[in-house]
């Protein structure tokens, strides 16, 4: 039983393309996360949700937007994408707010053609 | 603006070694600090989180302190093991603050 889980694992795309990765925790956690890894290993924040509520939304381009159905779910789409955005994203989930142990999914690797 | 060092950013030891892995943050006003590990193509793992008010966190063979004055923690790991190879990342969260700022990671490779 994963506990959080993302798919697609990896994705292959062209410059300008529209794609969604998936995010689902299934430990009844009140907040999710939305990390970048870049090709240095820099892990920097990009959202977080807490109760379907957005509480950080970093310095991201308007192209990169995140959906939260409910509170185990935590989407993030990406519009008209570009080289830069090739990167590793992982999402992450924690019990609240206060307590936030994090835990991370395995990663999806975007690759822009 | 709150920044994270990670010295050194790889180490290599011999299995038994005990070592140390250095964690330095420029602002000190912290809520709590998280090291974690990352294997190869794989989410990170959360070993030990330390709140403002600790000193030290302890979990098997490892052990994290924190010194908030002086903007330090170190995470300790005893009698090294082939397993422990990893990337080790520690993390940030400012006072009034929900995020965490990460380190760039210490690799670490522990030879049998």
């Amino acid at each position: 039983d994963t506990a959080v889980s993302q798919t697609p694992k990896y994705l292959v795309t062209q410059m300008g393309n529209d794609k969604s990765i998936k995010c689902e925790q299934n430990l009844g956690h009140d907040t999710m996360y939305w990390y970048k890894q870049d090709s240095k290993k820099f892990l920097k924040i990009m959202f977080s949700y807490n109760n379907k509520e957005l509480i950080i939304n970093e310095t991201v381009p308007n192209r990169f937007s995140p959906k939260s159905p409910d509170k185990a779910h935590l989407n993030l789409h990406i519009n008209s994408l570009e080289l830069g955005d090739s990167a590793v994203y992982f999402c992450a989930s924690s019990p609240h707010l206060r307590e936030n142990i994090q835990y991370f999914g395995a990663g999806t690797r975007l690759s822009v053609l | 603006k709150q920044e994270v060092t990670q010295i050194p950013a790889a180490l290599s030891v011999p299995e038994g070694e005990n070592l140390v892995l250095n964690c330095s943050f420029t602002d000190s006003a912290i809520y709590n600090l998280q090291w974690f590990r990352q294997d190869p193509g794989k989410g990170l793992t959360s070993l030990l989180l330390i709140q403002s008010s600790q000193r030290e966190q302890t979990s098997g063979r490892l052990n994290a302190s924190l010194d908030k004055s002086s903007g330090r923690s170190t995470l300790y790991i005893a009698a090294s093991q082939p397993g422990d190879s990893a990337t080790y990342l520690c993390a940030v969260r400012g006072s009034g603050t929900y995020k965490y700022i990460f380190g760039t990671g210490t690799r670490l490779k522990v030879l049998a």
